[in-house]
């Protein structure tokens, strides 16, 4: 079945140094494609979106591009603060043949030292 | 305030038990997800609904069950068939309506915590 693949963690990272989190989606056709962010204890928050080729999402200064042809939604930031320590998921959304799945990755955790 | 409600936030079953964790939501959106969390899997898809008095079965639903009779509500049971249910249930709710569903996100509960004692 369609899948999402991100890369494995945990990741830790000094504060103010560049942060990528690779993914790379399998559906067919245009899915949806989302990055969401949970903190300890919590449910997932909506971090940014794209919804077709070539779109860039950002929020908060992370940023992420659809890019069609290499089936990806890396996720950046140009400089990582401490708050920003938490697990990240890459997840797609598509529907075809009446079936509406969300299907998520296994979610990479991020960790930030002063 | 519209949003999405699960209870309780931590849920004790000993073995044998069925249990059932509630999951309700204002935001009038028709599609609605359980997922399980356990540490390094990610989320699995248990079960969706996409409409009421209609739901489907994802990844993982061997051990569960669900209903759809309202549209703000999908409770799931976690029955004694489930081997293994100590873990993190998240649901999810989405809208699905026409076009928009491709450029909607879903919006979360903030969890149940089910361990067996």
């Amino acid at each position: 079945g369609d899948s999402v693949t991100q890369m494995e963690g945990p990741v830790t990272l000094s504060e103010e140094a560049f942060l990528t989190i690779n993914c790379t989606y399998t559906a067919t056709g245009y899915p949806s494609l989302f990055w969401y962010v949970q903190y300890p204890g919590e449910g997932l928050q909506l971090l940014l979106k794209a919804t077709k080729a070539d779109d860039k999402g950002s929020n908060k200064g992370f940023e992420a591009t659809y890019r069609k042809e290499t089936t990806s939604f890396h996720l950046e930031k140009g400089s990582v603060q401490v708050s920003d320590s938490a697990v990240y998921f890459c997840a797609q959304f598509y529907s075809g043949a009446g079936s509406y799945q969300l299907t998520f990755g296994k979610g990479t955790k991020l960790s930030v030292i002063p | 305030d519209g949003g999405i409600t699960q209870s309780p936030k931590y849920l004790f079953r000993k073995e044998g038990q069925n249990v059932t964790l509630s999951c309700e939501q204002n935001l009038n959106h028709d599609a609605m997800y359980w997922y399980r969390q356990d540490p390094g899997q990610g989320l699995r898809l248990i079960y969706y609904s996409q409409i009421v008095n209609d739901f489907q079965k994802g990844d993982i639903a061997e051990g569960y069950s669900v209903s759809r009779e309202k549209k703000e509500s999908f409770p799931l049971t976690v029955t004694s068939a489930q081997k293994n249910p100590t873990a993190f249930y998240l649901c999810a709710s989405k809208d699905s309506r026409g076009l928009e569903r491709r450029n909607t996100e879903a919006f979360f509960g903030q969890g149940t915590r089910l361990t067996v004692v």
